[in-house]
C-alpha cells in the first residue's frame, strides 16, 4: 500500500464517452499530479497541484480536465477521447517541502475504441 | 528531445552477480537524480536518489553513481536478486524546489534477474 489509490484500474470507454479518473492520497502530502505513460515513452507530467491550486497545465489537450477538490483528492475528467491517448495514467502526491520524491499510485490502463 | 535517456531497454543478468543502469542527461540544469523501480500492474516506487554536490550515494544493495562532466549517471545493484526484476526509471531535475518543480523521467530499463 503505497499510500495514493487510484481508481478504476482499468477503464475501456469509447470516443464519445465521459469518464473520470480518481485519485485519492492518505499521506498529508501538499502536491498532486497526474502523469502520462505511454507505451516505450517516458512519463509524461501533465498537471500538478499545490494546496488545491493548479500549477503546471504541460500543453495538455482540453479533453482532459482535472479536477482538485482538497489536498487528497484528485480526478481526472476525460471527454471525447481518442485511440492515441491509450496510455497508463499515473496519479502522484509528494511532501510540499520535498517535491522531488514522488509518491505514486497504481494508475489506471486506460483503452480509447 | 529527450533529456533523460536510458538507451537500454533491458538487461538481463544472473542472480549474485552485478546489474549496471546507465542513464544520459542533456540538461546543465539538472542538479538532481533519483531512479524509481517499478513492478507491473504497480505504480513507480522511489528507490535511491542523489545530489550534484556527490558523485556517489549508497543503500543497501544500491549504489548510485554521478559524472557531472559526462552527464552520465548508473545504479549498481549487487548482489542481483530474482526480486529486483522491474522497470527502473531515471529521473532528474532541476536544484530549487517550489510549486513549478518538473521531474524529468527517461523510458526506462526493464531488468530480468534470472535465478
Amino acid at each position: 500500500e503505497t499510500g495514493v489509490t487510484q481508481t478504476p484500474r482499468h477503464l475501456v470507454m469509447g470516443m464519445t464517452n465521459k469518464k473520470s479518473l480518481k485519485c485519492e492520497q492518505h499521506l498529508g502530502h501538499n502536491a498532486m499530479y497526474w502523469y502520462k505513460q505511454s507505451a516505450k515513452k517516458p512519463l509524461e507530467l501533465m498537471f500538478v497541484y499545490n494546496f488545491k491550486e493548479q500549477t503546471e497545465n504541460n500543453s495538455v489537450p482540453s479533453r482532459f480536465s482535472p479536477e482538485c477538490p482538497n489536498s487528497s483528492h484528485l480526478f481526472l475528467h476525460l471527454h471525447t477521447l481518442q485511440p492515441e491517448d491509450s496510455a497508463l495514467y499515473l496519479c502522484a502526491s509528494s511532501p510540499g517541502q520535498n517535491p522531488r520524491k514522488l509518491f505514486f499510485g497504481s494508475g489506471t490502463q486506460l483503452s480509447v475504441l | 528531445d529527450q533529456q533523460v535517456k536510458q538507451n537500454s531497454p533491458s538487461l538481463s543478468v544472473q542472480e549474485g552477480r552485478i546489474s549496471i543502469l546507465n542513464c544520459d542527461y542533456t540538461n546543465s540544469m539538472f542538479d538532481y537524480f533519483l531512479w524509481y523501480k517499478k513492478y507491473p500492474a504497480e505504480g513507480p516506487t522511489f528507490l535511491i536518489s542523489i545530489s550534484s554536490i556527490k558523485d556517489k550515494n549508497e543503500d543497501g544493495r544500491f549504489t548510485v553513481f554521478l559524472n557531472k562532466s559526462a552527464k552520465h549517471l548508473s545504479l549498481h545493484i549487487v548482489p542481483s536478486q530474482p526480486g529486483d526484476s522491474a522497470v527502473y526509471f531515471c529521473a532528474a531535475g532541476p536544484h530549487s524546489g517550489g510549486s513549478n518543480y518538473k521531474l524529468t523521467f527517461g523510458k526506462g530499463t526493464l531488468l530480468t534477474v534470472n535465478p
